[in-house]
C-alpha cells in the first residue's frame, strides 16, 4: 500500500535502553522528518533528511540518532532512552521544494518508564 | 527568533457557528504557510497552503484562510463549524528545508 508507516504504533521501554522507531515511505519522497508531539510545544523537529545519506538536525536533535542508507526508509533511534523522551513521534514526507505538502505517519507512542 | 505562534490553546464554538483560527509567523520575507489538522489519535492532514498569488486560499472541508503581510498572518476561518471538525489545527511554515510548526490549537465544538 501507498503511504508512510510507522512501527511500532506503541511502545513502552525502561530508562537506558536503546529503541528503534521505524519510518516507511512509498513514495520515494527526497525530504523525511521525524517531530515529537508534547502537550504545549506542538510538533518540534528532531531530524530531517533531504536524500539518502543526507540529515541534519533539528530543532531538539539531542538524544536521537538517525540513519538514511535508504531513500524510503528513515529510522530514529534513541540511544539511550530518558523519561523525558516519553512523546508521540511523528514522521513524515515530501518531494522537493518547501512549498510542496508533507504527509505524516499515524504517529508513534513511546513511553519511558 | 524565527517562529510560529499560535496564540489560542484552546477555543470552543458551537455547531453552526463561524469560526478563526490565528496563526502569526516572525519570519522575514514570505514564507510557505501551511494549516494542518489533527484528530485524536491520527497523524496530520493538509487544509491548504499558501506560498504566492490570491492572499485568500481555500481547502478542505471547507475551510479558508487569509495571508495577510503586513499583519505577518495566516488565519484560518470557516462560516459555519461542524461536531466533526473538532481536532487539533497546526500552522506551519516552510522554510528552507525545514517546516517548523505552531503550538496548536485545540477545537471543541458544542452542540
Amino acid at each position: 500500500d501507498a503511504g508512510i508507516t510507522q512501527s511500532p504504533r506503541y511502545k513502552i521501554t525502561e530508562t537506558g535502553r536503546q529503541v528503534t522507531l521505524m519510518c516507511h515511505q512509498t513514495w520515494s519522497h527526497s525530504y523525511m522528518f521525524w517531530y515529537r508531539q508534547d502537550l504545549g510545544h506542538g510538533l518540534r523537529l528532531i531530524y530531517y533528511s533531504a536524500a539518502a545519506d543526507i540529515t541534519d538536525k533539528g530543532e531538539v536533535p539531542d538524544g536521537y540518532v538517525v540513519s538514511r542508507s535508504k531513500t524510503e526508509n528513515f529510522p530514529l533511534t534513541l540511544e539511550s532512552a530518558t523519561r523525558s523522551q516519553t512523546s508521540v513521534y511523528f514522521c513524515a514526507s515530501r518531494g522537493q521544494g518547501a512549498n510542496t505538502e508533507a504527509f505524516f505517519g499515524q504517529g508513534t507512542r513511546l513511553t519511558v518508564v | 527568533a524565527q517562529s510560529v505562534t499560535q496564540p489560542d490553546i484552546h477555543i470552543t464554538v458551537s455547531e453552526g457557528a463561524s469560526l478563526e483560527l490565528r496563526c502569526n509567523y516572525s519570519y522575514g520575507a514570505t514564507p510557505y504557510l501551511f494549516w494542518y489538522v489533527q484528530s485524536p489519535g491520527q497523524g496530520l492532514q493538509l487544509l491548504l497552503k499558501y506560498f504566492s498569488g490570491d492572499t485568500l486560499v481555500q481547502g478542505i472541508k471547507g475551510f479558508e484562510a487569509e495571508f495577510k503581510r503586513s499583519q505577518s498572518s495566516f488565519n484560518l476561518r470557516k462560516p459555519s463549524v461542524h461536531w466533526s471538525d473538532a481536532a487539533e489545527y497546526f500552522c506551519a511554515v516552510g522554510r528552507g528545508n525545514k517546516l517548523v510548526f505552531g503550538a496548536g490549537t485545540i477545537l471543541r465544538v458544542k452542540s
